[in-house]
């Protein structure tokens, strides 16, 4: 049974620190990785989605890794900014697509 | 952007009642599904439906749920005979290659 875990459960930042998130999942046959971004009493935004083929992938200042050997991903956020004070949350699709599972999420707090 | 709606936003419903929970998903995407957050909690896969049918459910969505594509367009979840336990953040998501779109939720209050 699939499992995701996520650390730290918070963080908490001055404003223009570099950051890495850590989701670990338990099962390596997954077909994709999505992070997320949850803001309070909202929906949830895509950030970046990694197929399972894929080693990392960019966007602005957000970067995520994966290596499914391991079963970790991380995201990395440069230069932190009040504004990514958030929840981020990893989602792990299962091979075949149809099931996802997520972690609890790293509640983010960049302090101005 | 197209984007994914979900109504109501908000439905308050007694114990017992059926509630229906509507979602419009991304118009050229092709696999759909449903999932809930208690407050604090994570987010729960709930359901997914693929050509016309559930591809997978988890143990959550027994037989006091069901989801129907009614017309092409909907997506809706039902919840036959609502438990207190039952009220939480319900996520519509609609994905095509993969990459999952959730919509704004519909925030359920079973009284």
């Amino acid at each position: 049974k699939q499992e995701v875990t996520q650390i730290p459960a918070a963080l908490s930042v001055p404003e223009g620190e570099n950051l890495v998130l850590n989701c670990s999942f338990t099962d390596s046959a997954i077909y994709n990785l999505q992070w997320f971004r949850q803001d309070p009493g909202k929906g949830l935004t895509s950030l970046l989605l990694i197929q399972s083929s894929q080693r990392e992938q960019t966007s602005g200042r957000l970067n995520a890794s994966l290596d499914k050997s391991s079963g970790r991903s991380t995201l990395y956020i440069a230069a932190s900014q009040p504004g990514d004070s958030a929840t981020y949350l990893c989602a792990v699709l299962n091979t075949g697509g149809f099931k996802t599972i997520f972690g609890a999420g790293t509640r983010l707090f960049v302090k101005a | 952007e197209p984007e994914v709606t979900q109504t109501p936003s908000h439905q308050v419903t007694q114990m017992g009642q059926e509630v229906i929970l509507r979602c419009v998903p991304i118009s050229n995407h092709l696999y759909f599904y449903w999932y809930r957050q208690i407050l604090g909690q994570k987010v729960e896969f709930l359901v997914s439906f693929y050509n016309n049918e559930i591809s997978e459910k988890s143990e959550i969505f027994d037989d006091q749920f069901s989801v129907e594509r009614p017309d092409g367009s909907n997506f809706t979840l039902k919840i036959r005979s609502t438990k207190l336990e039952d009220s939480a953040m319900y996520f519509c998501a609609s994905s095509a290659q993969g990459r999952q779109y959730f919509g704004p939720g519909t925030r359920l209050t079973v009284l």
